[in-house]
C-alpha cells in the first residue's frame, strides 16, 4: 500500500498568515492526489485535484503544488472560514490512502 | 446539483450485520465510480471500497475484505454497502462518495454521512 505522510498533524496560524501543509507519498504517484477541507460535523470538500487544479468555487487562495511523491496545499492568506482540517489523498493505486490529517487552528 | 444522501446506519451488536444506502440525484449515476469512506470517531478519514460506473469492478480496504459487499442499482440510483461480522473497530461514520476519472477515481463529491456503531 502506498502510505501518505502529511505533515504538520497541527498547526497555530492568524488570520492572514500564509499556511502550507505537506504530504509525501511512499512511492511515486504521479499527480495523482486530491486535497480536501473538512470542518467539524461536515463532510469533507474537494479542494484540488490532480495535485495542481483548484476545484471549481473553491476560492483562488487555495493552490497545490507538486508530483511523484511531494506535494503541497497553500493558503495564501488564511480566512476564518479556512480553520478546519486538511486531507490528501492518493488515487495512483488501490488501495486508496489518505494522509493522517493537519488540523489548522486559531492562534 | 449532485446530491448524495446515506442511511441505514444505527447501533448494532459486533457479529451482526448492517446495509447502508446511498440515494443519488442530480447526475447520471449509471457513468461515475462510486465509493464508500469512514471516519472512526476522532480519526482520519479511511477508504473502505469502490464500485466501477458499470459495476463490474470492485475493490476493498484489506480491513473490510470478505466481510463487506458494494454494489449499486441503477433504476433506484442507490449504492449500497452490506456489512457483515461487524467488529467494534468498525465504529464510524460511513460516507459515500462520488468517484471521477480514469481508475483508480478520485473522490469529488461526498454525501453527509450516516454514523454506525457497533457495540453490546
Amino acid at each position: 500500500d502506498i502510505q501518505m505522510t502529511q505533515s504538520p498533524s497541527s498547526l497555530s496560524a492568524s488570520v492572514g498568515d500564509r499556511v502550507t501543509i505537506t504530504c509525501r507519498a511512499s512511492q511515486g504517484i504521479r499527480h495523482d492526489l486530491g486535497w480536501y477541507q473538512q470542518k467539524p460535523g461536515q463532510a469533507p470538500k474537494r479542494l484540488i485535484y490532480a495535485a495542481s487544479s483548484l476545484q471549481s468555487g473553491v476560492p483562488s487562495r487555495f493552490s497545490g503544488s507538486g508530483s511523484g511523491t511531494e506535494f503541497t496545499l497553500t493558503i495564501s492568506s488564511l480566512q476564518p472560514e479556512d480553520f478546519a482540517t486538511y486531507y490528501c489523498l492518493q488515487h495512483n493505486t488501490y488501495p486508496l490512502t489518505f494522509g493522517q490529517g493537519t488540523r489548522v487552528e486559531i492562534k | 446539483q449532485e446530491q448524495l444522501v446515506e442511511s441505514g446506519g444505527g447501533v448494532v451488536q459486533p457479529g451482526r450485520s448492517l446495509r447502508l444506502s446511498c440515494a443519488a440525484s442530480g447526475f447520471t449515476f449509471s457513468s461515475y465510480a462510486m465509493h464508500w469512506v469512514r471516519q472512526a470517531p476522532g480519526k482520519g478519514l479511511e477508504w473502505v471500497a469502490v464500485i466501477s460506473y458499470d459495476g463490474d469492478t470492485k475493490y476493498y480496504a484489506d480491513s473490510v475484505k470478505g466481510r463487506f459487499t458494494i454494489s449499486r442499482d441503477y433504476s433506484k440510483r442507490t449504492l449500497y454497502l452490506q456489512m457483515n461480522s461487524l467488529r467494534v473497530e468498525d465504529t464510524a461514520v460511513f460516507y459515500c462518495a462520488r468517484g471521477v476519472g480514469p481508475s483508480p477515481p478520485l473522490i469529488d463529491y461526498w454525501g453527509q454521512g450516516t454514523p454506525v456503531t457497533v457495540s453490546s
